[in-house]
């Protein structure tokens, strides 16, 4: 129980472009859901807290406008990269807070590289 | 503002042997979670161990336990009888109540056959 699908696993998109992440919880209701950005080798920096009806909760220094957070339900999260540049090429993971015993878990990522 | 320090980028041990990674957290909170994650090279986020702070017993998950000193605000993980499938990148990581997660900077552990 309390699986975390995230999807793509992995993209290529151009310049300019918008790239959608999808995150599912599959067999529990979440309402929250957090984002994080890993680069190589390096921690998970979280990005944003998404809470199912209302706005996302961004960290410092995370462009919203950029990084558009949705939870339209309370078992979806979507992270919209907007007008993606190399530099926001990265690892994305999402999480989950499932409740005793799972705890949070993680999708598995999703890898987005701009070219 | 929590923080979470593990000082071991990278350790090593010798298969079948034990290791202890380190880590150490801050908080001004008196009810939180702590966790150990494990991250092999598929990059998926492996839930290892969870101790809550109210629990004075340490958490064991077979052959992982955790040294959780809440004083000292210190909580290592003890891996016994290594094996090639422990070699990862392993994460300590904070969480109060029901909140965000603080994540260490990770400690890539070897495992030599």
């Amino acid at each position: 129980g309390a699986v975390v699908s995230q999807h793509p696993s992995w993209v290529i998109c151009k310049s300019g472009t918008s790239v959608k992440i999808e995150c599912r919880s599959l067999d529990f209701q979440a309402t929250t859901m957090f984002w994080y950005r890993q680069f190589p080798k390096q921690s998970l920096m979280l990005m944003a807290t998404s809470n199912e009806g209302s706005k996302a909760t961004y960290e410092q220094g995370v462009e919203k406008d950029k990084f558009l957070i949705n939870h339209a339900s309370l078992t979806l999260s979507t992270l919209t990269v907007t007008s993606a540049h190399p530099e926001d090429s990265s690892f994305y993971i999402c999480s989950a807070r499932a409740g005793l015993p799972h705890g949070y878990t993680f999708g598995s990522g999703t890898r987005l590289t701009v070219v | 503002a929590q923080t979470v320090t593990q000082s071991q980028p990278e350790m090593s041990v010798q298969e079948a042997e034990t290791v202890t990674l380190s880590c150490t957290y801050d908080t001004s909170e008196s009810d939180y979670y702590l966790f150990w994650y494990k991250q092999p090279p598929s990059r998926q986020m492996i839930l290892v161990i969870r101790q809550e702070a109210y629990k004075q017993q340490n958490a064991t998950e077979n052959r992982f336990s955790v040294n959780f000193q809440k004083a000292a605000k210190s909580f290592s993980l003890k891996i016994s009888d290594s094996q090639l499938g422990d070699a990862a990148m392993y994460f300590c990581a904070y969480a109060a109540n029901a909140g965000k997660s603080t994540f260490g900077d990770g400690t890539t552990l070897t495992v030599k056959p």
